[in-house]
This record gives C-alpha cells, sequence and structure tokens, in this order.
C-alpha cells in the first residue's frame, strides 16, 4: 500500500525554524516527484513545493521562495520542507502528495498532513 | 500573479447534476495545464478525483466527470449524492514547475 506520513509540525515562534518530514513507503521513491501543500486554518489548499525524483529539481510557490527549502534523501524514502523565517501566515496543515508517474501533472496520493502554528 | 478562479458555493439537490468550473486569470484553461480536481470532507485529507482534465482516479465513481467547458475547465456531477458534500479545488499547472489551486467551491447537498 502507497503511504505517505507526515511528521514535525508544532508551535514556533514568529522568525523561528522548523524542519517537516514525510516517510514514503510502498512505492519506489526516487521515482517520483513529491509536492507540499498546505491549508491555513479556514482557507483553501495551496500549492507549495515540489522536488523531482533525483532532488536535482525544485520550484516554489512565491510565497515561500527563499524561506524554505525541499529536499528529499532517497536513501531514506524521506522528504523534507526546511521553513525558515516563518511568519503567521504560514501557519497551516502541511500535506505532502506523491506526483502521478509523469506527463500527468497531478497528485496521485496525499498524507493525512501535519500543523504549523507560527505565534508567540 | 495567477489567480485561479472558482464558484465559492454552490447547491445541489440529491440526485441532480451539478457543473463546477475552474478558470485563469490571464489566459483560458487548456488540457495544456493538465487540470486536476481534488475533493476534500472537512478534517481530511484531499482526495484525488480528475487528472488531465477528464481521466478519473482510480476508485472514483463515474458520476464525477470532468472537461473543457468554454474558456475554463469543469467538474460535473450527475446523480448527486449527501456524501458528495464536500469542497471541490482545481488544480492547475501553470508551466516551469509551477502550480497554482484554486480558491475551491463549497459544494451543499440539500
Amino acid at each position: 500500500e502507497v503511504q505517505l506520513v507526515e511528521s514535525g509540525g508544532g508551535l514556533v515562534q514568529p522568525g523561528g525554524s522548523l524542519r517537516l518530514s514525510c516517510a514514503a513507503s510502498g512505492f519506489t521513491f526516487n521515482s517520483f516527484a513529491m509536492t507540499w501543500v498546505r491549508q491555513a486554518p479556514g482557507k483553501g489548499l495551496e500549492w507549495v513545493s515540489v522536488i523531482s525524483g533525483s532532488g536535482g529539481n525544485t520550484y516554489y510557490a512565491d510565497s515561500v521562495k527563499g524561506r524554505f527549502t525541499i529536499s528529499r534523501d532517497n536513501s531514506k524514502n524521506t522528504l523534507y520542507l526546511q521553513m525558515n523565517s516563518l511568519r503567521a501566515e504560514d501557519t497551516a496543515v502541511y500535506y505532502c502528495a506523491k506526483r502521478d508517474v509523469g506527463g500527468q501533472y497531478y497528485m496521485d496520493v496525499w498524507g493525512k498532513g501535519t500543523t504549523v502554528t507560527v505565534s508567540s | 500573479q495567477t489567480v485561479v478562479t472558482q464558484e465559492p458555493s454552490f447547491s445541489v439537490s440529491p440526485g441532480g447534476t451539478v457543473t463546477l468550473t475552474c478558470g485563469l486569470s490571464s489566459e483560458s484553461v487548456s488540457t495544456s495545464h493538465y487540470p486536476s480536481w481534488y475533493q476534500q470532507t472537512p478534517g481530511q485529507a484531499p482526495r484525488t478525483l480528475i487528472y488531465r482534465t477528464n481521466i478519473r482516479s482510480s476508485g472514483v465513481p463515474d458520476r464525477f466527470s470532468g472537461s473543457i467547458l468554454g474558456n475554463k475547465v469543469a467538474l460535473t456531477i450527475t446523480g448527486a449524492q449527501a456524501d458528495d458534500e464536500s469542497d471541490y479545488y482545481c488544480l492547475i499547472y501553470m508551466g516551469s514547475g509551477i502550480w497554482v489551486f484554486g480558491g475551491g467551491t463549497k459544494l451543499t447537498v440539500l
């Protein structure tokens, strides 16, 4: 069974840092691009970042560019999101999602999410 | 900054048909944007419904269908059921590794 399990969320002060993890299982992790999507309380989904299967290509939404870094460790089947200079507006549930096999440009499997709260 | 627009809310009667749409502020939506649709109920992770405009994800009932409608992409639910009451999001691929979600449509079945 394909499974994604996020962890690392919590309460952090504005300006602080946090690293999220997403443990993947049930598929050949290094063959698939992976994404982070977030959802602020009571708001819609927001695409955050994507990383290629090899880790060599990364892309970010303008709202997090320069503050967040996506990475992966294919030996550990784990995706990461390093979040620095956190702001109140980064408060959200963060989902990791697996991208499709290729060429279809969508997310086919989702984790259950981890909650990040930025507050003093 | 590209904005992806969806109806904020919609209502449908049980057994009825509803079409939700998703448009772009800057251009027409086409198959080249690889539009996809996701269903989300409160407190749950999104569920993938439709990809590449009109292909149903595994296990999705055939009452859900996708299409291009004019300059927008559409999700049609035919024979709506009570458990279709959810939030629906479209996702548009803008190219160069960038995706944008629509603001979501809250569907009420009553």
